[in-house]
């Protein structure tokens, strides 16, 4: 079975400082992970995948995450938070058929 | 292209009315799907379809019917409709030759049940 688990549900960062959004995954096959956006009012928008090339995979806006299979996680990460980056991050894995999304976190970024 | 979209935007209900959420997408994606998204609880998937006639059910089925008569379009149903089921609706479709499952998400319908 497939599940992704999202560490802390809200993160404030100031403008300029590092963004790191926690992503633990269990997957029993080797997983194809996600991170989605979700800016207010709005679908979900693809910011990165992982599909088992890089480790180190770069998305839209500055954000990277790097896949770890020891420690199974995928953090996002952004080394300068800008003040559009304040939405709502989802991590996903893969399933049979579909997607299992984790319960999000909320990140505000304080001017 | 247009993408997903999804109709109505936002709809209010009360409790016992009947009502359909029209999804369609202009990608010729295989697979399409129904989502709910409720505070802290992240997407959760309702019914899914692997192709045009075929329909499946997610993890939170109950309440809730599809169709997928044509390729483009999957309806979700609500038959009677409760407060439990006031939600965020999204629907979502992908290629069926994409390994990683990628889906592409439509704007949302914001469904209050009284």
């Amino acid at each position: 079975a497939q599940s992704v688990t999202q560490l802390g549900s809200h993160v404030s960062v100031s403008e300029g400082a590092l963004v790191l959004l926690r992503c633990n995954y269990s997957s029993s096959v080797p997983p194809y992970l996600f991170w989605y956006v979700q800016y207010p009012n709005q679908g979900l928008q693809l910011l990165l995948k992982y599909t088992s090339a890089a480790t180190l995979v770069k998305g839209i806006n500055g954000f990277e995450a790097e896949f770890k299979k020891s420690e199974t996680s995928f953090h996002l990460t952004k080394p300068s938070a800008h003040m559009s980056d304040a939405a709502e991050y989802f991590c996903a894995v893969r399933g049979a058929n579909n997607l299992f999304f984790g319960t999000g976190t909320r990140l505000t970024v304080i001017p | 292209n247009a993408g997903v979209t999804q109709t109505p935007k936002f709809r209010v209900l009360k409790t016992g009315q009947s009502m359909t959420l029209l999804c369609a997408q202009d990608m010729n994606h295989e697979y399409m799907y129904w989502y709910r998204q409720d505070p802290g609880m992240g997407l959760r998937l309702i019914h899914y379809s692997v192709g045009e006639g075929t329909t499946a059910k997610g993890e939170v089925p109950d309440g809730y019917n599809v169709s997928r008569l044509k390729k483009q379009n999957f309806l979700l149903g609500l038959e009677s409709a409760a407060p439990s089921q006031t939600s965020v609706y999204f629907c979502a479709s992908r290629t069926g030759t994409s390994r990683s499952n990628e889906q592409f998400f439509g704007p949302g319908t914001r469904l209050t049940v009284l």
